[in-house]
């Protein structure tokens, strides 16, 4: 089965400085979704790419896939306390069954 | 905007008693899913449903059951609920026809159940 890996499993960073969260599929992706999560709350969707070589940004989030669909990077631009939370990559399966996740990265934004 | 009702935010039941976590869309979607997520585990697929009385096993369906009578609401049944079973359970559903970006799970805000 696919599995994905993230990395790293948790990160503290300092408020304005960037950062990067990784995710390595052991199989090539159909599609490559990023989530965010608050604590105890549900997912919500960030991006998601599809081509190899894809690159997508939204405000200071920049998502990317490489050419061969088995890794994608999540960077985000000047960190504010709003980007804290727990950020998933889920790979598609290549059928209705939903996706398969990453056990995600926990972001910290310190003041 | 689609949105994922889930009835229950937080449940707590003793250990052998029946557990219904309900879950509605209001966007028509035919595809429905539950997972259940745990520390160091991430989310795991329990059940799925293609379409209304429609089901199939994810990677962990034991102790687990569904129900799909309407489109709209995808219900997740423990039979007898077992400590194990203490878990946050999460609903998505899912637009199933090929247009880009039509595939996007949308999250449900999550039942938390804690088994006594």
């Amino acid at each position: 089965s696919q599995e994905l890996e993230q990395s790293p499993q948790s990160l503290i960073v300092q408020e304005g400085k960037n950062l990067t969260i990784n995710c390595t599929s052991s199989k090539t992706l159909y599609g490559l979704y990023w989530y965010k999560q608050k604590y105890g709350e549900g997912l919500i969707f960030l991006m998601m790419l599809q081509k190899g070589g894809e690159e997508k940004s939204h405000e200071k989030i920049t998502a990317k896939l490489d050419e061969k669909k088995q890794q994608s990077s999540l960077h985000i631009t000047a960190s504010q306390p709003s980007h804290a939370g727990i950020y998933l990559c889920g790979g598609s399966r290549g059928g209705a069954d939903g996706l398969t996740f990453g056990k995600g990265t926990h972001l910290i934004i310190q003041p | 905007d689609v949105k994922v009702t889930q009835s229950s935010r937080y449940l707590v039941k003793r250990t052998g008693e029946k557990v219904f976590l309900e879950c509605v869309q209001d966007m028509d979607h035919e595809n429905m899913f539950w997972y259940r997520q745990d520390p160091g585990l991430g989310l795991r697929l329990i059940y799925f449903s293609y379409d209304v009385k429609m089901k199939e096993k994810g990677d962990i369906p034991e102790g687990y059951s569904v129900s799909r009578e309407k489109k709209e609401r995808f219900s997740l049944i423990l039979e007898s609920a077992s400590t194990n079973q203490t878990s946050m359970y999460l609903c998505a559903s899912r637009y199933s026809g090929f247009v880009a970006g039509a595939n996007v799970l949308t999250f449900g805000a999550g039942s938390r159940l804690t088994v006594l």
